[in-house]
């Protein structure tokens, strides 16, 4: 297993057009997350999934954003009608949920500009 | 929500000095924990703790969790070049999927 993977690593579109994430968590990892991090901030947490259902959405996700994971393995995240404030860069995290285990694997990221 | 406040915010260093940095909350954290950011790359994770009072080495980076629970230190020793990023520390409370991050420290090593 190579670790997460993020697709694309870059991607820039234009005001007002919808944009698809996508992420490959590590196989035996069964949570999966989404963050947030824009320049100079740390990241912020968006939403996480236990294998196949999303349990927790932060404030940050708004009504233009969904994340999906259906089959518990790979997981999406659309945003819609791209605002310029939604540029940042979205990365991906999974853990293997068990006692005493917190730590978190983060992919590469996919830095999304909107102009 | 918990803010993480992390100090200092750069550092420039040269090479084969210690460095030490740290991190503060309002909040209390069961777990804190440090990660490394290269640029372009997601975080990727130093150290761990768990424990109020402990105190965690990995390799050259030695990292405590303060005893009140609200805040942690990271120190390098014998800096080299490639320990150039920004570096994060991040707590969670018992609702362990949601890590808060401070804002980093960003360090320069000189040769």
């Amino acid at each position: 297993d190579t670790g997460v993977s993020q697709d694309p690593r870059h991607k820039i579109t234009k005001r007002g057009q919808n944009v698809t994430f996508r992420c490959d968590p590590i196989s035996e990892h069964n949570r999966l997350y989404w963050y947030r991090q824009t320049l100079g901030q740390g990241p912020e947490f968006l939403t996480y999934f236990q294998n196949e259902a999303q349990l927790e959405k932060s404030r940050l996700l708004s009504d233009r954003f969904s994340a999906e994971r259906p089959k518990g393995s790979f997981s999406t995240l659309e945003i819609q009608r791209t605002e310029q404030g939604d540029s940042a860069m979205y990365l991906c995290a999974s853990s293997l949920f068990d006692e005493g285990n917190y730590g978190y694997t983060f992919g590469s990221g996919t830095r999304l500009t909107v102009v | 929500g918990q803010q993480l406040n992390q100090s200092p915010q750069s550092m420039f260093i040269q090479e084969g000095e210690d460095v030490s940095m740290n991190c503060t909350s309002s909040s209390i954290f069961n777990t804190w924990l440090w990660y490394k950011q290269d640029p372009g790359e997601g975080p990727v994770l130093l150290i761990a703790l768990y424990k109020a009072g402990e105190l965690t080495s990995n390799g050259r980076l030695t990292a405590q969790f303060g005893i009140t629970r609200k805040d942690s230190f990271l120190n390098i020793s014998a800096s080299i070049p490639s320990d150039v990023g920004i570096y994060f520390c991040a707590g969670q409370t018992s609702h362990d999927y949601d890590m808060r991050f401070g804002a980093g420290t960003r360090l320069t090593v000189k040769p």
